[in-house]
């Protein structure tokens, strides 16, 4: 069981607007930052958004994210094909003299 | 432009020691605004930190790990690397190495490509 809640599946068609939740507490979420990484099939993961809503250069803006609370939020808009993909989020968690955490990954299906 | 390789054995007896090393090119290992890290991957689970080492020498570990685990550098080498003691099935995984943000906890920003490690006799 991961520390971050995330849905195991999300799916859309080309061009629609998904979604992907990540669910955390006081102590992970709640007081740091949240990251989200996409890993393409047989590749290794690749930062996609720091800083709960910043996109490194070469993201295009099709993809943000927001956090409210002990929950973050991964938006994909004007989807494509080539987004299919496992999506991860993480935060550092201040228990335990500290540790990062992920979320279980989301597999995000272009129909 | 920074680059990170991991190198070790791909197979692994258990209750043996998996040992890798991430060899950095391309930037300096000796900054104040990164950390080191290592992450895996076991076959159908997601992604797992393992822990993180600072240049000099300090480090962060996976609390369910941490019994098992040492992450060392080696700045004149500008390397690090990872001990993992008694391994069984369960540390069979993908390995990757990254470089961490210092600013923030969970941000790996480079990766290595990854590298196989299976637990088998």
């Amino acid at each position: 069981q991961s520390v971050l809640t995330q849905p195991p599946s999300a799916s859309g068609t080309p061009g629609q607007r998904v979604t992907i939740s990540c669910s955390g507490s006081s102590s992970n979420i709640g007081s740091n930052t949240v990251n989200w990484y996409q890993q393409l099939p047989g590749t290794a993961p690749k930062l996609l958004i720091y800083s709960n809503n910043q996109r490194p250069s070469g993201v295009p803006d099709r993809f943000s994210g927001s956090k409210s609370g002990s929950s973050a939020s991964l938006a994909i808009s004007g989807l494509q094909s080539e987004d299919e993909a496992d999506y991860y989020c993480a935060a550092w968690d201040d228990s335990l003299n500290g540790h990062v955490v992920f979320g279980g990954g989301t597999k995000l299906t272009v129909l | 432009q920074l680059q990170l390789q991991e190198s070790g054995p791909g197979l692994v007896k258990p209750s043996e020691t998996l040992s890798l090393t991430c060899a950095v090119s391309g930037g300096s290992i000796i900054s104040s605004s990164y950390y080191w890290g290592w992450i895996r991957k076991p076959p159908g689970k997601g992604l797992e930190w393992i822990g993180t080492i600072y240049y000099s020498g300090s480090t962060y570990y996976n609390p369910s790990l941490k019994s098992r685990l040492t992450v060392s550098v080696d700045t004149s080498k500008n390397q690090f690397s990872l001990n993992l003691n008694s391994v069984t099935a369960a540390d069979t995984a993908v390995y990757y190495c990254a470089r961490r943000v210092a600013r923030s906890g969970s941000q790996f920003d480079h990766w290595g490509q990854g590298t196989q490690v299976t637990v088998s006799s």
